[in-house]
């Protein structure tokens, strides 16, 4: 299993959105709607902030969003603030064998 | 809320077999559609899932490192276990312990990582 593509960076204003894309494959993304994205500050563990492709867990504010089309998933954070600067990532569930693939991970910026 | 913690080695040698633990606290191991999961992250890296096990002993492993990698479960300790052969520098990361929802095929809580370096 390769990676999944997500681009390095992104960045927005406070206040701002911003969409941080996840490509795969059929095998992966594009063949399950079991696409999770999570949030990793410096020297902490993941957190999840996304999982089955837009849903949400309890706690986690509505600012962020999730969707996918074929084999692209995307996560919005809308109305940025200080807070969400960390690095993202997606994975996604990618097979019958159990296995999961994450993205390489892009990190976010607040200017 | 369940809560996972590593403990282990945190210095390997090469060629030798790096072992880790993880305790689960706030809940059995084995209630529940869970399974037991390891995902490690090198130095300013990405997250790698290595492989899971579910309580009955079943396990999945990335095939990438399905020959060096063994998760068993203990539980009556309500710990799983990772072992890792033949490590190599390649090999020191953040290793995590997480849990992850069976039916939502997703990792929703994750332990605190435990820095592993393979070095001589």
């Amino acid at each position: 299993q390769s990676a999944l593509t997500q681009p390095p960076s992104a960045s927005g204003s406070p206040g701002q959105s911003v969409t941080i894309s996840c490509t795969g494959t059929s095998s992966d993304v594009g063949g399950y709607n079991y696409v999770s994205w999570y949030q990793q500050h410096p020297g902490k563990a993941p957190k999840l902030m996304i999982y089955e492709v837009s849903k949400r867990p309890s706690g986690v504010p509505d600012r962020f969003s999730g969707s996918k089309s074929g084999n692209t998933a995307s996560l919005t954070v809308s109305g940025l603030q200080a807070e969400d600067e960390a690095d993202y990532y997606c994975s996604s569930y990618a097979g019958s064998n159990g296995e999961y693939v994450f993205g390489t991970g892009t990190k976010v910026t607040v200017l | 809320q369940v809560q996972l913690q590593e403990s282990g080695p945190g210095l390997v040698k090469p060629s030798q077999t790096l072992s880790l633990t993880c305790t689960v606290s706030g809940g059995s191991i084995s209630s529940g559609s869970y399974y037991w999961s390891w995902i490690r992250q090198p130095a300013g890296k990405g997250l790698e899932w290595i492989g899971r096990i579910y309580t009955s002993g079943s396990t999945n492993y990335n095939p990438s490192l399905k020959s060096r990698v063994t998760i068993s479960v203990d539980t009556s300790k309500n710990q799983f276990s990772l072992k890792l052969s033949s490590v190599t520098a390649a090999d020191t990361a953040v290793y995590y312990c997480a849990r992850t929802d069976g039916p939502a095929r997703v990792v929703d809580y994750w332990g605190q990582g435990t820095l592993v370096t393979v070095s001589s």
